[in-house]
């Protein structure tokens, strides 16, 4: 079955590189995201990548996909304490219900 | 475009009440997903609506869950004779029925069963 498993947490320095992991068991799946919720609030979508690109950078985010090892990473370049949140990786299919399937979450914690 | 909203934001309700959340997504996308989030986890696929058909349900979504989009537009998702077990967050996502599918949720819904 579909299964997406993450770290539960993360602290880091402020300035620092946040590195956030994500393993996955679907090799059918197409499209994985990282998605970031802060307290009480809903899910904003930070970036996706394809399955079959390696590497995607947008700003301070870089996504790393390794489709071998069904490995997939966030990195947070000079990580700010507004970056505190949680954050989530999800994969779905190219196909039917492109429902998203997400992993538990990894908290992540900046201090100043 | 003002984004997904959700209303309400939060409700408490008394075990065996009924209750009704509603969703608007981004006009024009064709595509809405309602899922259930519960503490210390990542939301859980109920179901979705591709314009106004509703075209899969999860096992997680019991009899007592019905949802519609009548006009294709906002969507409801109503829960009877809720119990203490429902208590969660209720989350509403739209995407496009193109491209890469990005889904875009909305702020949520926290229910609280007493």
């Amino acid at each position: 079955g579909e299964d997406v498993e993450q770290s539960l947490f993360l602290s880091v320095r402020e300035g620092d590189s946040s590195v956030i992991n994500c393993t996955y068991t679907d090799s059918s799946s197409t499209y994985l995201y990282w998605y970031k919720q802060e307290p009480g609030a809903g899910l904003q979508l930070l970036t996706y990548i394809f399955s079959n690109m390696d590497m995607k950078q947008d700003q301070r985010l870089t996504v790393l996909l390794n489709k071998k090892d069904k490995h997939l990473s966030l990195r947070i370049a000079d990580t700010q304490t507004g970056d505190s949140a949680i954050y989530f990786c999800a994969e779905s299919k190219d196909t039917g219900r492109r429902a998203l399937t997400f992993g538990s979450g990894t908290r992540l914690q900046v201090q100043p | 475009d003002t984004g997904v909203s959700q209303d309400p934001r939060h409700k408490i309700t008394k075990r065996g009440q009924n209750v009704t959340f509603r969703c608007d997504p981004i006009s024009e996308h064709n595509r809405l997903y309602w899922y259930r989030q519960t503490l210390g986890q990542g939301p859980e696929f109920l179901t979705y609506f591709q314009n106004e058909a509703q075209l899969e349900k999860s096992r997680l979504l019991s009899d007592r869950f019905s949802a519609e989009r009548p006009k294709g537009s906002f969507s409801t998702l109503e829960i009877q004779r809720t119990e203490q077990g429902d208590s969660a967050m209720y989350l509403c996502a739209s995407s496009f029925n193109g491209g890469v599918y990005e889904q875009y949720f909305g702020p949520g819904t926290r229910l609280t069963v007493t």
